[in-house]
Order: C-alpha cells, then sequence, then structure tokens
C-alpha cells in the first residue's frame, strides 16, 4: 500500500531532551515536506527537501533540523525542544515538486513539550 | 506578504449544497490546491486548479478566478461525512512552497 508513516504518533517529552520523529514514504517520491498545524494558524511549513541531499527552510525552521540521506526517509529532530513547539506535526511528499503534483500526507505526530 | 482568507466555520444541512471561498494576496501564483481533513486525521487532496474556471469531480467542484485572486469549492448533496475542515493552499512561483489558509470547518446538520 502506498503511504507516508511517521512515528511516533503520539509524543510527550520534557524540555531540551532530543528527539527524533521519523518519517518514511514508499512511493518513490522526490519532494518531501515538514508541517506544523496549531489552531487558527493552519499548515506552516518547517523544512522541506526537493531530494535526497538538497534540503531547504521553509517559513518557521527555528529549533529543528532535517536530513534526507535516502529518498524514503525524511527524519525531523529536534535537538532542545521547547514548549512553543508543543503541536501537531506532519510529513508529507509528492512525486515531484512541480505545481500539479498532489501532497500525500502522514498520519501525524502529536506532540507535547512540558 | 502572503495572504490566504477562508471562513473560520461553515454550518449546513444534510443533502444541501455549501460553496467555501478562498482569497489569496501571494508574490505569484502557481496553482491553488482544495484538501479536506477529518478531525484528528491528516489532509487529504481534492482538487487542483492552475487555469480560470470550474473543475468538475463528482459531487465536488472547485472554481478560480486569478485576476481576482479568488476561489471556492462547492460541495453538493452534503453527507454527514463531509463535516470536515477544509483547507485552501496556494503554490507560490518564486519557491516550491505551499501557502495555506487556516482552513474552514464545515458543520452538517441532519
Amino acid at each position: 500500500e502506498a503511504q507516508v508513516t511517521q512515528n511516533p504518533r503520539y509524543l510527550i517529552t520534557v524540555t531540551g531532551k532530543k528527539l527524533t520523529v521519523t518519517c518514511s514514504q514508499n512511493m518513490n517520491h522526490e519532494y518531501m515536506s515538514w508541517y506544523r498545524q496549531d489552531p487558527g494558524l493552519g499548515l506552516r511549513q518547517i523544512y522541506y527537501s526537493m531530494n535526497v541531499e538538497v534540503t531547504d527552510k521553509g517559513d518557521v525552521p527555528e529549533g529543528y533540523k532535517v536530513s534526507r540521506k535516502e529518498k524514503r526517509n525524511f527524519p525531523l529532530i529536534l535537538e532542545s525542544p521547547s514548549p512553543n513547539q508543543t503541536s501537531l506535526y506532519f510529513c508529507a511528499s509528492s512525486l515531484t515538486a512541480r505545481s500539479y503534483n498532489e501532497q500525500f500526507f502522514g498520519p501525524g505526530t502529536r506532540l507535547t513539550v512540558l | 506578504g502572503q495572504n490566504i482568507d477562508q471562513p473560520t466555520e461553515m454550518t449546513a444541512t444534510e443533502g444541501a449544497i455549501v460553496q467555501i471561498n478562498c482569497t489569496y494576496q501571494t508574490s505569484g501564483f502557481n496553482g491553488l490546491f482544495w484538501y479536506q481533513q477529518h478531525a484528528g486525521e491528516a489532509p487529504t487532496f481534492l482538487s487542483y486548479n492552475v487555469l480560470d474556471g470550474l473543475e468538475e469531480k463528482g459531487r465536488f467542484s472547485s472554481f478560480l478566478s486569478r485576476s481576482k485572486g479568488y476561489s471556492y469549492l462547492l460541495l453538493k448533496e452534503l453527507q454527514m461525512k463531509d463535516s470536515a475542515s477544509y483547507l485552501c493552499a496556494v503554490k507560490v512561483h518564486s519557491n516550491y512552497q505551499l501557502i495555506w489558509g487556516a482552513g474552514t470547518k464545515l458543520i452538517i446538520k441532519p
């Protein structure tokens, strides 16, 4: 089944404790992206990747890191999480970055930072 | 700056028709997407418009006017399962990012 998977789905952690949220897609997509979703603000892009070893900042990259060593995986790293990073996170992928390519979303990771 | 406006919430009756509007002001335009998002779930793709006019897909249609910076999503024969948030997103020319509206929560009443 073609899909985007994320792990963990739910995570409660404390300020400053490094964490990684994994994202994997099995559709051979070139483009991958991380979003956070907060009430009343809509989806905001954190980082995106056009292909392996090519990443760039989105609208809200501060406090996050990413890497794209393999085409299928695009982990999101929070080196020192803070309470303002409490949010719902989505990973998404599309065949390419071309305009007409729809994005497929993972199920989401609900993160709480205490 | 980049801005997308949608109504926060709308209510409609089962079996009726509802139109959800989206207006945008962006530095460029390379297409507009509509996604559906049920509570607690991931967004799923509904439609894509890049040229002016109406695109029909079953019970759902999407309209675009580039000169007015305006789009709408039309849902016909509403069903209870259509209760969800509807997200409007614009792809801007200058980069590959999507700019997202905050979404419209649609409540369907029997």
